[in-house]
């Protein structure tokens, strides 16, 4: 497909378990980006990469979060010792390059539930 | 800290009227993004706006970007219920990360 892949669509874990999400960017494009929405809420910044490296991790919450990018496209987002509160739509984007204007498409998301 | 606001939240109105949906943001920013979603579906770009005065149109939506008074504005001529879904503006003054306002949903009835 042409457009932002993400896996697993849904995901439900017990409180205390890990869990990885995927991204599979845009072909081509360098810039990638993480959110996560609430239920009525606009998504919030977690990370950017520009290429392989983390440019901005500055939304992360807290240090429980990691993600990485090792080859410069598929992303994975990281979560440790999950808790309820982490319960939310994790939305990956990408964009041609991290240059303002360029506009970010979106994938459909990761459904977190944790119970 | 960095605030964007929509008004309204919820908004309901009937097909063939017109409404404006508000956006207003607490930083400078020279540019501004459009976003539409479906539930349970991902966001679609719908415009970006670039500097001030900026105006764009696609079909029964119009948007406009004022600068000075941080503030944008999406217009919805004769709505129809295809437009239904929840709308989100954003900013991004860090030239990458988007600051999304919590977003106007909008139903278009008969």
């Amino acid at each position: 497909g042409a457009g932002v892949s993400q896996t697993p669509s849904n995901k439900v874990t017990e409180k205390g378990k890990y869990v990885e999400l995927r991204c599979d960017p845009i072909s081509g494009h360098t810039a990638l980006y993480w959110y996560r929405q609430s239920l009525g809420q606009g998504p919030e910044f977690l990370i950017y990469f520009q290429g392989t490296g983390a440019a901005d991790d500055s939304g992360l919450p807290n240090d429980r979060f990691f993600a990485v990018r090792p080859e410069g496209s598929v992303s994975t987002l990281k979560i440790q010792r999950t808790e309820r509160g982490d319960s939310a739509v994790y939305l990956c984007a990408s964009s041609l390059t991290g240059v303002a204007k360029n506009i970010q498409y979106f994938g459909a998301g990761t459904r977190l539930s944790v119970l | 800290e960095l605030k964007v606001e929509q008004n309204p939240l919820f908004l309901s109105m009937q097909e063939g009227k017109n409404y404006t949906i508000y956006c207003n943001y607490s930083t400078t920013s020279d540019r501004l993004y459009w976003y539409r979603q479906d539930p349970g579906k991902s966001l679609e770009s719908l415009f970006v706006l670039l500097s001030n005065g900026a105006v764009k149109q696609e079909g029964r939506l119009m948007a406009s970007l004022d600068t000075k008074a941080r503030l944008s504005t999406l217009h919805i001529t004769a709505a129809v219920h295809d437009l239904s879904a929840t709308y989100f503006c954003a900013v991004d003054p860090s030239g990458y990360a988007l600051n999304f306002g919590k977003g106007t949903s909008l139903l278009v009835t008969p």
